[in-house]
């Protein structure tokens, strides 16, 4: 069965005060991994997708990776407009989409 | 271009009692999806379409029915509602693997 974890829960930083946040996966063979971004209240936002191994991708302060086995959400000298919780999510060759718990990140000024 | 929207945003029902909720989007897009979510659980998919007139299962789709006989509309039907389904639903729609997410539908069952 397809699994996604997500670590920490929750993750407290000062305003540019660099950091990771961790998306560990098992699927069935993977069409995509996904990361959300949604702000309370509100549903979730489109960031990143990517599709195999090595691949990494960026907006702004963000910086999204892949391995076979976990995906890495970097957050580079974050503001707190960046405060958030991000959601990963993988899809199988079923087309199902499977969501990790989240990571509630809270950036202090 | 009003994107995803969901009707209604609120909701309390009886337990038994049976509702539909909406979406609709307004971009072609094939794919569309169910999900609930829950404190501490994150997003879970009840149902998705792949196409009008295609419905499929996802990973809870038990006490939920789910009909798309216009591409652009997705209904989730409750037959008989139960506290347990008390949650938050959102519906999404994708193309090309990136999911366009609607506002929500908070629905409370008593």
């Amino acid at each position: 069965e397809d699994q996604v974890t997500q670590s920490p829960e929750a993750l407290r930083l000062q305003e540019g005060e660099s950091s990771s946040l961790n998306c560990s996966y098992t699927v069935s063979g993977l069409r995509g991994l996904f990361w959300y971004r949604q702000d309370p209240g509100k549903g979730p936002e489109f960031l990143f997708t990517l599709y195999s191994a090595g691949e990494e991708k960026e907006k702004e302060r963000l910086k999204a990776t892949l391995t076979k086995k976990e995906s890495f959400l970097h957050i580079t000298a974050p503001k707190p407009e960046d405060s958030a919780t991000y959601l990963c999510a993988v899809q199988g060759l079923n087309n199902d989409m499977r969501f990790g718990a989240g990571t509630r990140l809270t950036v202090k000024p | 271009n009003a994107g995803v929207t969901q009707t209604p945003k609120f909701r309390v029902l009886k337990t038994g009692q049976s509702m539909t909720l909406l979406c609709a989007q307004d971009m072609n897009h094939e794919y569309m999806y169910w999900y609930r979510q829950d404190p501490g659980m994150g997003l879970r998919l009840i149902h998705y379409s792949v196409g009008e007139g295609t419905t499929a299962k996802g990973e809870v789709p038990d006490g939920y029915n789910v009909s798309r006989l216009k591409k652009q509309n997705f209904l989730l039907g409750l037959e008989s509602a139960a506290p347990s389904q008390t949650s938050v639903y959102f519906c999404a729609s994708s193309y090309n693997h990136e999911q366009f997410f609607g506002p929500g539908t908070r629905l409370t069952v008593l």
